[in-house]
């Protein structure tokens, strides 16, 4: 079956310690992004990246960081920079024809202890 | 500034009611805008997509409808099932930009 796929689906995380968040997509996308989105709120946009290896910052990339090392895969590390990390996780892809049409994946909810 | 605005937060009808919910945005500039259903703990799924230059979309029981002049969009939904219980979200992607801007969502229940 085609789709994203996201793990874990939780995720706990010691204050101060970075953890990376897992994206892979079989739909043979070329971009991909992560969102973020909190209790009452629309998703965030936190990062995107177009092509392999180039990815570009969105409205909250403060204490994350990503990469594109192949096309199927955009890992997000949260580091311990990253002030208030608790939150739910979502990644997202589309064929660079049809940016209007981004696919999501489950989702990985991410506490902080 | 751009955003979306989504009221209510949260909305309970019974089964079988029609229904509008409302998405608000602050620039007319609009390239288009996408209604999404997530459920809980789950990720998005894409409900209809309205380009700038259309009225309205329909599939199925959902019909979204977009007025770029007033800033507004509504999703109706008519002879709503309890398996229509969702967040419902609007997001826009302004002329100007290069992504979706979110609402905060609706979360509908509808009572069997």
């Amino acid at each position: 079956d085609g789709g994203i796929t996201q793990s874990p689906k939780y995720l706990f995380r010691k204050e101060g310690q970075n953890v990376t968040l897992s994206c892979e997509q079989n739909l043979n996308h070329d971009a991909m992004y992560w969102y973020r989105q909190d209790p009452g709120q629309g998703l965030r946009l936190i990062y995107y990246s177009q092509i392999v290896n180039d990815f570009q910052k969105g409205d909250i990339a403060e204490g994350y960081s990503v990469s594109r090392e192949k096309k199927e895969s955009f890992p997000l590390t949260v580091t311990s920079a990253q002030k208030n990390p608790t939150a739910f996780y979502l990644c997202a892809s589309n064929r660079w024809d049809s940016p209007d049409t981004q696919y999501f994946g489950p989702g990985t909810r991410l506490t902080v202890l | 500034k751009q955003e979306v605005t989504q009221i209510p937060a949260a909305l309970s009808v019974p089964e079988g009611e029609n229904l509008v919910l409302n998405c608000s945005f602050t620039d007319s500039a609009i390239y288009n805008l996408q209604w999404f259903r997530q459920d809980p703990g789950k990720g998005l799924t894409s409900l209809l997509l309205i380009q700038s230059s259309q009225r309205e979309q329909t599939s199925g029981r959902l019909n979204a409808s977009l007025d770029k002049s007033s800033g507004r969009s509504t999703l109706y939904i008519a002879a709503s099932q309890p398996g229509d219980s969702a967040t419902y979200l609007c997001a826009v992607n302004w002329i100007t930009g290069n992504q979706f801007y979110f609402g905060t969502g609706t979360s509908l229940t509808v009572i069997p």
